[in-house]
């Protein structure tokens, strides 16, 4: 069975620093790995994928995210945190084309002035 | 694009009543997915369609829940007779399939959230 897991519900960072929010999967074959946003009241919005190649991707608003097969892990970056990142962040996973997403329960993140 | 919409963007009934709500994806998107999110949960998938072929449907999806997508365009949820435990947002995502893989990203609409009183 699919899985995904964020092991921190809240992340607190002070604006201009780095972020980092984690995210580890399981999935039978290859993962189709991909980070989501929802700001208050709001749909999600999609903000980068991994699905083949280079292990680190880049996204938008200046988000990346690194692939690492071995620890099973999609973790998300950014190297300077600005407030207006403040949201909720979901990490999701789909075995190959089309079907279902599976989500994590999400990551809180707070960037503090 | 003008995006994925859904409407009505907020619903409140009564514990028995029936509810519909409506997803119109983004023009030319052929994969259609409903899904639900409660408080503090990330989402949950309903159910997917390819054109108007609903192709899987979660063991969320009581026989209370029925989804179409008639022409393979806009699709609609039904709730019939509403429990308290159906209060959740609705999502709904749209994405196009495509020759190389990882083409259909999903996106989504803004929700519709039930309040069942």
């Amino acid at each position: 069975a699919q899985s995904v897991a964020q092991p921190e519900d809240q992340v607190n960072v002070a604006e201009g620093n780095p972020l980092t929010v984690k995210c580890t999967y399981s999935v039978s074959g290859n993962p189709y790995l991909f980070w989501y946003v929802q700001y208050p009241n709001r749909g999600l919005q999609f903000l980068l994928k991994y699905i083949t190649g280079d292990n680190l991707v880049k996204g938008s608003y200046g988000f990346e995210a690194e692939f690492n097969k071995s620890q099973t892990s999609f973790h998300l970056k950014k190297p300077s945190a600005l407030v207006s990142d403040s949201a909720l962040y979901f990490c999701a996973v789909r075995r190959g084309e089309g079907g279902k997403l599976i989500f994590g329960q999400g990551t809180e993140l707070s960037v503090k002035p | 694009d003008t995006g994925v919409s859904q409407n009505p963007r907020h619903k409140i009934t009564k514990r028995g009543q029936n509810v519909t709500f409506r997803c119109d994806p983004i023009s030319e998107h052929n994969r259609l997915y409903w899904y639900r999110q409660t408080l503090g949960q990330g989402p949950e998938f309903l159910t997917y369609f390819q054109n108007e072929a609903q192709l899987e449907k979660s063991r969320l999806l009581s026989d209370r829940f029925s989804a179409e997508r008639p022409k393979g365009s806009f699709s609609t949820l039904e709730i019939q007779r509403t429990e308290q435990g159906d209060s959740a947002m609705y999502l709904c995502a749209s994405s196009r399939s495509g020759p190389s893989p990882g083409t259909d990203t999903q996106y989504f609409g803004p929700g519709t959230r039930l309040t069942v009183l």
